[in-house]
């Protein structure tokens, strides 16, 4: 089964500073990776994915995500944090199951910016 | 558009209650599913559906119940609530393909459910 590992349950960074939110992946074949932002009392919502091509995948709010197959990891990255950026990351793998996709999501990681 | 509405926000229920939890997309997504967020778990796959009348079971499915009856709505029922499933259940939708490609999920603002 395919799956993922947040090694984190929490990250502090200081406004301004670059930020990193880790992520690692185990799988059979080819990975299919995405990162997912949660903001308090909201659903989940799609940041970037990963499916084949450049390395360094650019996503929504000025994040991107660097996929190292040697390493199996899949860490999201923003060079400059915001206060706002203050949410829980989830990273998420796709597993085909009976003909049909779906997403397994990791623990996440609660991103915590100081001003 | 609404995009994926859930209700209700809210629920308390005593041991062995059922109760019904209501998912509504209006973006003509044909894949939608359920997930429950547990602290320290992430979010586990309930049950999912490709299409009206058809459903299968996700990761963890004991103790719920779904149907597809129309492309719009995949409500989702607990049978007999049980204190374990006290948690934060999403659903989810987004268009499906034909090739696998329904990764990009739309998820809705969750109910919080409580059994006591």
């Amino acid at each position: 089964a395919q799956s993922v590992a947040q090694p984190e349950d929490q990250v502090n960074v200081a406004e301004g500073n670059p930020l990193t939110v880790k992520c690692t992946y185990s799988v059979s074949g080819n990975p299919y990776l995405f990162w997912y932002v949660q903001y308090p009392n909201r659903g989940l919502q799609f940041l970037l994915k990963y499916i084949t091509g450049d390395n360094l995948v650019k996503g929504s709010y000025g994040f991107e995500a660097e996929f190292n197959k040697s390493q199996t990891s899949f860490h999201l990255k923003k060079p400059s944090a915001l206060v706002s950026d203050s949410a829980l990351y989830f990273c998420a793998v796709r597993e085909k199951s009976g003909g049909y996709n779906k997403l397994i999501f990791g623990a996440g990681t609660r991103l915590a910016v100081h001003p | 558009n609404a995009g994926v509405t859930q209700t209700p926000k809210f629920q308390v229920l005593k041991t062995g209650q059922s109760m019904t939890l209501q998912c509504a997309q209006d973006m003509n997504h044909e894949y939608m599913s359920w997930y429950r967020q547990d602290p320290g778990m992430g979010l586990r796959l309930i049950h999912y559906s490709v299409g009206a009348g058809i459903t299968d079971q996700g990761e963890v499915p004991n103790g719920y119940n779904v149907s597809r009856s129309t492309t719009e709505d995949f409500p989702l029922r607990l049978l007999s609530a049980a204190p374990s499933q006290t948690s934060v259940y999403f659903c989810a939708s987004s268009y499906w393909t034909g090739t696998g490609e329904n990764e990009k999920l739309f998820f809705g603002s969750g109910t919080q459910l409580s059994v006591l």
